[in-house]
């Protein structure tokens, strides 16, 4: 079963930083392009970030340019984000999800909160 | 960045009607658009790619089409199941944005 398992989520002051990882399961992780996307509550999808298989190109929106850093292990088949310089409008549920012309699929979710 | 405008932001149908959402992009987007349900606390599921790509697994009741700027989902034969949030989103270049959502409820 092809399968993503996010973690790292928590609580972080303003201006604080978090690191993400996404475990991968089920497929050839280092023949894929990667990508995080994160919900505010209530809100629609916000694609953050993409790294193709090799990590060769990245691309971030422009909400997190400077701030995120996307990074990708293929001999441990994980994903990571590193977000640092965190702002309350940073506050949402994070996935990963695996590109594929859409994303398929995606992982359960890890809830990040920036608060004081 | 391209924008990606959805309608209707809500629609009440019921079980067995057929529905039609809509998906309009600010600039061509050849046939980049995919279409995701999501259900309430779990992660969006993708339906269609590349504009009318039905996934694997995904039934037959869903349909996309369209090309260019102008896409639609169709879902006939509703069923209890369909009742969820739907959203387009563009991949032809990034940011893949997605559209503002359509909330399909049971009337």
């Amino acid at each position: 079963e092809v399968q993503l398992v996010e973690s790292g989520g928590g609580l972080v002051q303003p201006g604080g930083s978090l690191r993400l990882s996404c475990a991968a399961s089920g497929f050839t992780f280092s023949d894929y392009g990667m990508n995080w996307v994160r919900q505010a509550p209530g809100k629609r999808p916000e694609w953050i970030s993409y790294i193709t298989s090799s990590s060769r190109t990245i691309y971030y929106a422009d909400s997190v340019k400077g701030r995120f850093i996307i990074s990708r292990d293929n001999a441990k088949n994980s994903l990571s984000l590193q977000m640092n310089s965190l702002r309350d409008e940073d506050t949402a549920v994070y996935y990963c999800a695996r590109d594929v012309q859409g994303f398929d699929p995606w992982g359960q979710g890890t809830l990040v909160t920036v608060s004081s | 960045d391209i924008q990606m405008t959805q309608s209707p932001s809500s629609l009440s149908a019921s079980v067995g009607d057929r529905v039609t959402i809509t998906c309009r992009a600010t600039q061509s987007i050849s046939r980049y658009l995919n279409w995701y349900q999501q259900k309430p606390g779990k992660a969006p599921k993708l339906l269609i790619s590349a504009a009318s790509s039905l996934q694997s697994g995904v039934p037959s009741k869903f349909s996309g089409s369209g090309a260019g700027t102008d896409f639609t989902l169709t879902i006939s034969s509703l069923q209890p199941e369909d009742f969820a949030t739907y959203y387009c989103q563009q991949s032809n270049s990034p940011p893949y944005t997605f559209g503002q959502g359509t909330k399909l409820e049971i009337k």
